[in-house]
């Protein structure tokens, strides 16, 4: 069975870090690009980043570009975000899911997600 | 505000056909294909429609798919009280670069 599991989320402070990570089973982890979807309370969808297979590639949205970092360990079948100078609107259940690559929202499957709440 | 409009909420009764709007532009829907996710609360996202109209392996053949220029429709047959749940389109988005998410139609049933 296809698994992925999140796990790092918390309360920090604004301007503070937190490094969130998926762990992954159930497939060949290293053949997979993977993503970042967030939603913040009770709002929609917004995807934050991927990760190529390899590692060679990375995007973001516009919005976490220099503060959140992507990558993963294909030895260790995990994929990591690293969440710096964290603001009070990146407040959200962060999911990690599996990417079928290329231009296209094709997400599947999802982990349970972890919350990550910003605040003083 | 998304730039793909979906309808904030939609309803119908047992056994009805609903379906559900996702608007976008050339940039997205216009030259890339929609997808479509399904959330109940509290719960992770499930891919319902991928490629416009293509349903993964489980998902009944109630859910339906179309694009026609730079609008999109999730159809629902033989609406049952299990598929209420909030709806998502997806697009890549060629001026973004990346994937954009419609602001999600909480699906009622009545």
């Amino acid at each position: 069975e296809v698994q992925l599991v999140e796990s790092g989320g918390g309360l920090v402070q604004p301007g503070g870090s937190l490094r969130l990570s998926c762990e992954a089973s159930g497939f060949i982890f290293s053949t997979y690009w993977m993503s970042w979807v967030r939603q913040a309370p009770g709002k929609g969808l917004e995807w934050v980043a991927n990760i190529k297979e390899d590692g060679s590639e990375k995007y973001y949205v516009d919005s976490v570009k220099g503060r959140f970092t992507i990558s993963r360990d294909n030895a260790k079948n995990s994929l990591y975000l690293q969440l710096n100078s964290l603001r009070a609107e990146d407040t959200a259940v962060y999911y990690c899911a599996r990417d079928h690559g290329g231009p296209s929202p094709w997400f599947d499957p999802w982990g349970q997600g972890t919350l990550v709440t910003v605040s003083s | 505000q998304s730039l793909l409009t979906q309808p904030p909420s939609a309803s119908g009764t047992p056994g009805q056909r609903v379906t559900i709007s996702c608007s976008g532009s050339s940039s997205n829907i216009g030259n890339n294909y929609v997808y479509w996710y399904q959330q109940f609360p509290g719960t992770a996202p499930k891919l319902l429609i991928y490629s416009n109209n293509l349903r993964p392996p489980g998902v009944p053949d109630r859910f339906s798919g179309s694009k026609s220029g730079t609008s999109a429709s999730l159809a629902i047959s033989g609406l049952r009280s299990e598929d209420e749940a909030d709806y998502y389109c997806a697009a890549w988005d060629d001026s973004l670069s990346g994937p954009l998410f419609g602001g999600g139609t909480k699906l009622t049933v009545l």
